[in-house]
């Protein structure tokens, strides 16, 4: 059973380029959220997507826009890239959002340097 | 801002000892998460303890819940160097649709 698979592993920008990464979901779930990790701290919560919608948002500006597929895998796309926006980008899945039992399961993320 | 805190930021201890890690939070939850992270990869699920809980165990790890106290515990127990990492508590937010909410995290050393 593959878990969440995220590509690519790495990846190197300039600054106000365009980035795309992606999101494969564990098998049966129908649920992807984003988060951004910075170095040295805890992940933080971008958005999530349920039914090819986007169902909650971080507090991320605009620049930072996604999209889901029927297959239920992901998108997360960056405009006009900043030197800050070099970080870990992890991917999770789930089921059934907000439910007492939902586990979030998570990729091995894509390092993305701005330089 | 981030809902939870962990406490300590950093531990180490010999193989063999016991590690503690603690997590505050400050609204209501619908459940809590436990995860590990070696060296800045992905995260990888070690418990969720559900509000109407209060204690879990897997294998060498036990987690707490006080939901009085908005507060929750990970105790490994029998240490291995390979329990060297960085632990994270992440809480799923009451009518928050799944939202994590994750701590700065606790690194943990483990010296052979």
């Amino acid at each position: 059973d593959a878990g969440v698979t995220q590509s690519p592993t790495h990846l190197i920008k300039t600054r106000g380029q365009q980035v795309t990464l992606r999101c494969s979901p564990k098998s049966g779930h129908d649920t992807v959220s984003w988060y951004q990790q910075a170095l040295g701290q805890g992940p933080q919560f971008i958005f999530q997507y349920y039914e090819e919608e986007e169902r909650q948002r971080g507090n991320f500006p605009d620049r930072f826009s996604g999209h889901q597929f029927p297959n239920y895998s992901s998108e997360l796309n960056v405009n006009a890239l900043l030197l800050g926006d070099s970080a870990l980008y992890l991917c999770a899945s789930s089921l059934v959002p907000g439910a007492m039992n939902t586990e979030a399961f998570f990729g091995q993320g894509t390092r993305l340097t701005v330089v | 801002s981030q809902q939870g805190e962990e406490d300590p930021q950093a531990l180490s201890i010999q193989e063999g000892e016991n590690a503690t890690m603690n997590c505050s939070y400050k609204t209501s939850i619908n459940n809590l998460q436990w995860y590990r992270q070696n060296s800045g990869r992905g995260l990888v699920h070690l418990i969720l303890i559900r509000s109407n809980e209060r204690e879990k165990h897997s294998g060498r790890l036990r987690v707490t819940l006080d939901t009085s106290k908005k507060s929750s515990s990970l105790l490994i127990t029998a240490s291995r160097a390979a329990d060297t990492a960085s632990y994270f508590c992440a809480t799923d937010l009451y009518n928050q649709g799944g939202k994590l909410i994750f701590g700065q995290g606790t690194e943990l050393s483990v010296k052979p």
